[in-house]
């Protein structure tokens, strides 16, 4: 089992629309929990930050932290098309990042 | 702040030979710098470990005489490809971890990524 677990999509939405994306993982020493935007062909740029359970929000970007579940999702409010990248997730135990394979979002004009 | 850059940006070049990727952070100290690699469509892959002033970690699979990696100071580690092959084109992605101070140390930045072709 991989330590994180991420759909890779793609995923497609008309531009307005609320995108949820989430994560699995089975590590439940990961304590902090990130959320990456990496436009085609660009390096991953961070996007969110969490450590724990809970949710932080960022403007239209909203983290959730499920530690029971095991679960972390980000949500896109009002989407736009400059949101059209690929998004991944990573965890850290505070020695070692591991990351999703990312998910492909298409928000639509 | 928190701006890692990467250069080159691309390079093409023959197999055999050997090319270097600098990877810096701009604005702020790094003990801990980290080596990419990721292949289209994937995740990334974690080649090495790069700590200021000592010898990188290498993950398993990734051969430490192919992929020199030195971290010369607190901003800046390079990667060399020694003896490039085709299989070894890829787009190689730097990180940096903030040394303690000024920013948590469980966050990382990347550089935007050195596009590598060898032909």
């Amino acid at each position: 089992q991989k330590e994180v677990e991420q759909d890779p999509g793609p995923l497609s939405v008309p531009e307005g629309a609320i995108v949820s994306l989430n994560c699995t993982y089975s590590n439940s020493a990961f304590q902090y929990f990130m959320w990456y935007r990496q436009y085609s062909r660009k390096g991953p740029e961070l996007l969110m930050y969490t450590y724990s359970s809970g949710n932080k929000e960022d403007g239209r970007f909203t983290a959730q932290v499920d530690k029971s579940s095991k679960y972390i999702s980000l949500f896109i409010r009002d989407s736009q098309p400059s949101d059209s990248a690929t998004y991944l997730c990573a965890m850290n135990t505070g020695n070692q990042f591991y990351f999703g394979t990312g998910t492909s979002l298409t928000v639509i004009p | 702040g928190a701006v890692v850059s990467q250069h080159p940006s691309r390079v093409i070049c023959k197999s055999g030979t050997s090319v270097k990727i600098e990877c810096r952070s701009l604005d702020f100290q790094a003990t801990t710098m980290f080596w990419y690699r990721q292949f289209p469509k994937k995740s990334l892959m974690l080649m090495a470990t790069s700590n200021e002033g000592s010898k990188a970690t290498y993950e398993q699979g990734v051969e430490k005489d192919k992929f020199l990696i030195n971290h010369a100071s607190l901003t800046l580690s390079t990667l060399t490809v020694t003896s490039a092959h085709p299989e070894d084109s890829s787009f190689y992605i730097c990180s940096a971890e903030p040394a303690s101070g000024g920013h948590s140390s469980y966050e990382q930045y990347f550089g935007p990524g050195t596009r590598l072709t060898v032909t």
